[in-house]
């Protein structure tokens, strides 16, 4: 089955020490978002690419970082995290045209410790 | 003001009972509307999805959206345990146009 697919699932870090996370999809989408959304909030958008083009929110602090090599794979790169970047982080992918349907991964909880 | 609100709940129904969920917004240049499910701890998942006003019907699911109120619903018929989740509008103004998420309510059917 087409779909998106996040790992890992649950990711430990410690206070400061980089973490990567990963994004895969199968549905050939030409967009990938970043979301972080913590307990009870919306979603809230990082930044996406769309094919290599890379589009960072103005809010997105300097310390998330994001590499898409290819097609199917995107990362999210926390460079040095603090307590308050403990959240989920979802990865969504898009055709990009008219039906800006976005189809979200499982996720990734991070805890920082 | 939040150009999305959606009511956190949780709401409480008995199974079989109709769930009615809504959101209201402030940007009258949305057009695209979209209810997402999100079971806890994972991610969103496309419930339903309207351009512009009136209804849309899927199985035991509809949605409306009433542009002139801005605010959407969403409707859910013969409520089961299984739909008890968190259930995020969303919405944007153009086919580019970033998505704009409500908070989510939590819904919950008890047996």
């Amino acid at each position: 089955d087409a779909m998106v697919i996040q790992n890992p699932r649950y990711q430990v870090t410690q206070f400061g020490k980089p973490v990567t996370l990963s994004c895969s999809q199968t549905l050939n989408h030409n967009v990938m978002y970043w979301y972080q959304q913590k307990s009870s909030q919306a979603p809230k958008l990082l930044f996406h690419y769309y094919d290599k083009d890379f589009n960072n929110e103005a809010d997105t602090p300097d310390n998330f970082q994001s590499r898409r090599p290819n097609t199917s794979f995107c990362f999210l790169d926390i460079r040095s995290p603090g307590l308050g970047d403990a959240a989920m982080y979802l990865c969504a992918t898009s055709r990009g045209g008219e039906e800006e349907t976005q189809y979200f991964g499982p996720g990734t909880r991070l805890l920082v410790l | 003001q939040k150009e999305v609100e959606q009511d956190p709940g949780p709401l409480s129904v008995p199974e079989g009972a109709i769930v009615s969920l809504n959101c209201t917004y402030s940007n009258s240049a949305f057009q695209y509307f979209m209810w997402y499910r999100q079971y806890s701890r994972k991610g969103p998942e496309l419930l339903m999805y309207t351009y512009s006003s009136g209804n849309k019907e899927d199985g035991r699911f509809t949605a409306q959206v009433d542009k002139s109120s801005k605010y959407i619903s969403l409707f859910i018929r013969d409520s089961q345990p299984s739909d008890s989740a968190t259930y995020l509008c969303a919405m944007k103004g153009d086919s580019w146009g970033k998505l704009q998420f409500g908070a989510g309510t939590q819904v919950v059917v008890t047996p």
